[in-house]
């Protein structure tokens, strides 16, 4: 079936230090999108990514939908403490309204 | 504007027995579906529900089985309660079946004993 493979699986970081993670398939998604989720919660959508090559910013996040469509990149500027969380990647299928396939996830400590 | 909502929070039942779930989607959505994320992991897809139909479904058994009412709210049923049935189930709500995001409710954490 498919499966995303997401690195790395955790950073530990220092306050202010930019954050990369990413996200790779073998198989082709249309959509892309990447959420955050705090312990005991669900998961918050941060940006969602509908063309390959696409660039997307939300604030101090920045996401690429990669150019062959089987990858996705997540990048976080200047980090401060509310960016702790773990970060999963999920590719959607037929437009991304319907199954969506996580990733395992990225657990992000950072240190002030 | 009203989010996705799940109850209950929590949930404890005994190996054998049955559950149900409930799920309000975020005003203006009509479409539901539900994950299950284990300790650790992903959340991995159950199924998901569209004009009260169920129209695609994950790799799990027919012990999972789902309802979606006109309001589209919906519900999640699990027959004969395994241990490893233990999870978090989260509900995510769509505008759909055009292309778009799915919105995450926070989950019901279901321990089977």
């Amino acid at each position: 079936g498919q499966q995303l493979n997401q690195s790395p699986q955790s950073m530990f970081i220092q306050e202010g230090e930019d954050v990369s993670m990413n996200c790779t398939s073998s198989s082709i998604f249309n959509t892309w999108l990447w959420y955050k989720q705090d312990p005991g919660e669900g998961p918050v959508l941060l940006i969602a990514l509908y063309k390959a090559g696409e660039l997307t910013s939300n604030g101090r996040l920045t996401a690429q939908f990669g150019t062959t469509r089987k990858d996705s990149f997540l990048n976080i500027s200047a980090s401060i403490p509310s960016d702790v969380g773990i970060y999963f990647c999920a590719g959607g299928t037929q437009g991304g309204s319907e199954k969506l396939v996580f990733g395992k996830g990225t657990k992000l400590t950072v240190n002030p | 504007d009203a989010g996705v909502t799940q109850s209950p929070t929590h949930l404890i039942k005994t190996r054998g027995q049955q559950v149900t779930l409930r799920c309000s989607p975020k005003s203006g959505h009509d479409t539901v579906s539900w994950y299950q994320q284990a300790l650790g992991q992903g959340p991995q897809f159950i199924f998901q529900y569209y004009e009260e139909e169920e129209r695609q479904r994950g790799n799990f058994p027919d012990r999972f089985s789902g309802h979606q009412f006109p309001n589209y709210s919906s519900e999640l049923n699990v027959n004969a309660l395994l241990l490893g049935d233990s999870a978090l189930y989260l509900c995510a709500s769509s505008l759909g079946p055009h292309p778009g995001e799915q919105y995450f409710g926070p989950g019901t954490r279901l321990t089977v004993t």
